[in-house]
């Protein structure tokens, strides 16, 4: 069974440009999360999906948004880059219940220059 | 204050050693859940452990147990036999509030297997 797969693996981007990652979860989960791995600001949660809906939102500024497909992909969008933003992109995907455990892809690793 | 503390930033263990990884916690929520994660170089979060604030029992997962002490709020992982595979960072994680659904992320140790 296939995992949590995410892409691209490594973006470039330039400040100011837009950045848009991907996430395809684990076939049967319908919950989709977003982190951000910063150096210096450890593991920060950005956003979760359920059903198509935005469900919850970190203390992150408009600029970071995202959507979530009919197929429970998703996509992740960051506007108007600022070079803070380097980081790796953590995508996660559960079948929401009791334990909810949450599955991590391997990441896209996000340079702003 | 601090929701996951983990006080070791790095440890150095002797290969087939048994190796303990701490982490506290702090919340006021009575339903939680307390994870752990492994991050090899390769980026990414591997799903090792899971604790529920109700679970009579301590988990445990093959090589891997959660030593959980709610009275004292600490949720160690303990790696039986480790292996030069276990070079890694291990995260502990919290997600309270139940329709919440975040983790909170302690700052991480990584642990290094000597042979």
């Amino acid at each position: 069974e296939a995992g949590v797969t995410q892409s691209p693996t490594h973006l470039i981007k330039t400040r100011g440009q837009q950045a848009t990652l991907r996430c395809s979860p684990i076939s049967g989960h319908t919950s989709v999360y977003w982190y951000q791995q910063a150096l210096g600001l450890g593991l920060q949660f950005l956003l979760w999906y359920d059903e198509g809906e935005e469900r919850n939102r970190g203390n992150f500024p408009p600029r970071f948004s995202g959507r979530q497909f009919p197929n429970y992909s998703s996509e992740l969008n960051v506007n108007a880059l600022e070079l803070e933003d380097s980081a790796l992109y953590l995508c996660a995907s559960s079948f929401t219940g009791l334990r909810n455990i949450q599955y991590f892809g391997a990441g896209t690793r996000l340079s702003v220059l | 204050a601090q929701k996951i503390t983990q006080t070791q930033p790095g440890m150095f263990v002797q290969e087939k050693e048994a190796v303990t990884l701490d982490c506290t916690y702090d919340t006021s929520d009575p339903s939680y859940g307390l994870f752990w994660y492994k991050q090899p170089s390769s980026g990414e979060m591997i799903f090792l452990i899971y604790q529920g604030s109700y679970d009579q029992q301590n988990a445990t997962e093959g090589r891997y147990s959660l030593n959980f002490q709610k009275a004292r709020k600490s949720a160690n992982l303990v790696i039986s036999a480790s292996q030069l595979g276990d070079s890694a960072m291990y995260f502990c994680a919290m997600r309270e509030d139940f329709g919440n659904e975040k983790l909170t992320f302690g700052t991480g140790t990584r642990l290094t297997i000597i042979p």
